[in-house]
């Protein structure tokens, strides 16, 4: 049981815009910075989003990230074949003695 | 370019004690916080905890007791060791650099894992 909810699967079709959420509580995406990764298959993860909304250098402008409250989306927009992947997201939570924590992750299909 | 690579044993019997190394090219491991990472088969991901190359660490709750990380500067490496293993510990065991020097900073490269199995 993950720390941070998010769907199990999303899927559309190429140049359809996809959105995943992430749900937490106050002591981590509430009043932290969220983050997120994508995961392709047989490969380590790779940071997509970082600090809620910031793309690192080489993440096309198609991904982008929002927060609101104690709740995370991702969206990718003009959906790409290369896009078909494994999206989770991620937070430091303050709780015990601060610890980071995990979504369940989100498999994107591309139809 | 940063490169982490993940060594270690790729089997372990139940109970025995885990040993990992991180090796870091590319950087050096006094300038940023690092990360252990694991992901069991099919399932997510999982943090095991941080160090900094002054010996610093935090553990995940849930592996506190199990888990000790250190860190030489001398060979720009870190390691973990995780004891009393159980089949439960199988995973793809990931070291990772925060994208800065704090422990709040995102996990920006990844090595690219090592499969360890727990079994008899």
């Amino acid at each position: 049981q993950s720390v941070l909810t998010q769907p199990p699967s999303a899927s559309g079709t190429p140049g359809q815009r996809v959105t995943i959420s992430c749900s937490g509580s106050s002591s981590n995406i509430g009043n932290n910075y969220v983050n997120w990764f994508q995961q392709l298959p047989g490969t380590a993860p790779k940071l997509l989003i970082y600090r809620n909304d910031q793309r690192p250098s080489g993440v096309p402008d198609r991904f982008s990230g929002s927060k609101s409250g104690t709740s995370a989306s991702l969206a990718i927009s003009g959906l790409r074949s290369e896009d078909e992947a494994g999206y989770y997201c991620a937070a430091w939570d303050d709780s015990v003695s601060g610890h980071w924590v995990f979504g369940g992750g989100t498999k994107v299909t591309v139809l | 370019q940063v490169q982490l690579q993940e060594s270690g044993p790729g089997l372990v019997k139940p109970s025995e004690t885990l040993s990992l190394t991180c090796t870091v090219s590319g950087d050096s491991i006094r300038s940023h916080c690092w990360s252990w990472i694991r992901q069991s088969p099919g399932k997510g991901l999982e943090w095991i905890g941080y160090i900094y190359s002054t010996g610093s660490t935090n553990e995940h709750p849930s592996l506190k007791n199990r888990a000790t990380m250190s860190a030489d500067t001398s060979k720009n490496h870190f390691s973990l060791r995780l004891r009393s293993l159980t089949a439960a510990d199988t995973a793809v065991y990931y070291c990772s650099r925060h994208l800065g020097s704090s422990i709040y900073d995102p996990f920006d490269i990844w090595g690219r894992g090592t499969m360890v199995t727990v079994s008899s």
